[in-house]
């Protein structure tokens, strides 16, 4: 099974300033990373996702997220936040194998982003 | 577009009671996932099902069961509700891992 921690549960940010949000992962088999947000009162929708091939992913709304093996970890950044994007993150991680165990699908335990004026 | 549709948003039930939770998606998906949702402590995965009648345990299994007869119908029952089992109880599916999952609106589950 797949477990995932992420380090910060409230991030407070600056309109216009750079933000990062940090997701580790822990896992014995190859993995696909998830970054969700969940916005006041709304449902999940996924924000970016890492299968294979490069590293760095792009996502909506300007975000994007680099995978790191070695570290395992798949830090989620933005350049420049914007009120709109205050907001709750979620990571969340699937195994790549057929196995049942491998088709869970484990989310992290959130981090409210707060954006300042 | 993918609907995930939870028979109710919003439900009371006494302690002790048997409580049934109904998900349907209408985009043929093989994963479907229950999820309890609380402050502070994220999603957590109770139960997930790769095709009918398949069950996984999530972390968080005890007091709950599945039940997935049908491709499109995922249920979560509680035996035997307590207080602590008072939540949001999220219902998703994907099509597979690569692909994302979706998520219903919702039920949020009072137990007193």
């Amino acid at each position: 099974a797949q477990s995932v921690t992420q380090l910060d549960s409230q991030v407070p940010v600056f309109e216009e300033a750079p933000v990062e949000l940090r997701c580790n992962y822990s896992s014995s088999v190859s993995v696909y990373l998830f970054w969700y947000v969940q916005y006041p009162n709304q449902g999940l929708q996924l924000l970016l996702k890492y299968l294979s091939g490069s590293t760095l992913v792009k996502g909506i709304n300007g975000f994007e997220a680099e995978f790191n093996k070695s570290q395992t970890s798949f830090h989620l950044r933005k350049p420049s936040v914007h009120i709109s994007d205050t907001a709750e993150y979620f990571c969340a991680v699937s195994g790549s194998g057929t196995s049942g165990s491998a088709r869970q699908l484990t989310f992290g335990s959130g981090t409210q982003l707060t954006v300042l004026p | 577009d993918v609907k995930v549709t939870q028979s109710s948003r919003y439900l009371v039930k006494r302690t002790g009671e048997k409580v049934f939770l109904e998900c349907v998606q209408d985009m043929d998906h093989e994963n479907m996932f229950w999820y309890r949702q609380d402050p502070g402590l994220g999603l957590r995965l109770i139960y997930f099902s790769y095709d009918v009648k398949m069950k996984e345990k999530g972390d968080i299994p005890e007091g709950y069961s599945v039940s997935r007869e049908k491709k499109e119908r995922f249920s979560l029952i509680l035996e035997s509700a307590s207080t602590n089992q008072t939540s949001m109880y999220l219902c998703a599916s994907s099509f597979d891992q690569r692909h994302s999952a979706f998520f219903g609106q919702g039920t949020r589950l009072t137990v007193v």
